[in-house]
């Protein structure tokens, strides 16, 4: 199985300025697709951007934004102009193109403070 | 449009009490899966489906089993509850097709085993 690894249980960042959450994954295939969920204390999992591997373009959905390192096997989230509403836990998943299972880390809890 | 729907959204069960969890969502979507998550960890797949008829384990199906006999639901059953069976447990869908495609997640289920 493939294993998703977040090595930052928690970060905290002040209202308007920019995070960066860490994600690494181990995988053998070259084709993949990567997402960024949200888990606010609704306990709701939001999608908030996905990442299609052979693609070099970093994916960016408005505020949010990736670094997708693939050589790295690294796929960070960086979050700009932070919100208090951005505050939740935020988990990195992994799904090969050639299976159906996704596979998620343990998740950051990002705290904004204002 | 509702999506994905999970009853009930809390319960408390004895144990050896047995239970099924309902997940239904009305986006016609081919896949479906059911994950658990134990506090503090991400989401571990339980079980899932591609398609109404097809089921297959995920990474922690013991105690669990699941049906798949229309596109729109797909149950999780517990026959014999036990303690280490305390978590929330999610269902989600997502589309066949584009490979792309994330989940997308119920509201959850918060199960404790007492």
């Amino acid at each position: 199985a493939q294993t998703v690894t977040q090595s930052q249980p928690e970060m905290s960042v002040q209202e308007a300025e920019t995070v960066t959450l860490s994600c690494t994954y181990d995988t053998s295939e070259s084709d993949y697709y990567l997402f960024w969920y949200k888990q606010p204390p609704s306990r709701q999992m939001i999608l908030v951007i996905r990442q299609e591997a052979y693609k070099q373009q970093n994916a960016t959905e408005n505020r949010f934004s990736v670094n997708f390192q693939k050589a790295a096997k690294s796929f960070s989230l960086k979050i700009s102009d932070s919100q208090l509403g951005d505050a939740a836990m935020y988990f990195c998943a992994y799904r090969s193109t050639t299976g159906n299972q996704f596979y998620f880390g343990t998740g950051t809890s990002l705290t904004v403070i204002p | 449009n509702a999506g994905v729907t999970q009853t009930p959204k809390f319960r408390i069960l004895k144990i050896g009490q047995s239970m099924t969890l309902q997940c239904t969502q009305d986006m016609n979507h081919n896949y479906m899966y059911w994950y658990r998550q134990d506090p503090g960890m991400g989401l571990k797949l339980i079980y899932y489906s591609v398609g109404a008829g097809i089921t297959d384990k995920g990474e922690v199906p013991n105690g669990y089993n699941v049906s798949r006999s229309t596109t729109e639901d797909f149950p999780l059953r517990l026959e014999l509850a036990a303690p280490s069976q305390t978590s929330v447990y999610f269902c989600a869908s997502r589309r066949q097709g584009a490979g792309h495609q994330p989940q997308h997640f119920g509201d959850g289920t918060r199960l404790s085993i007492l």
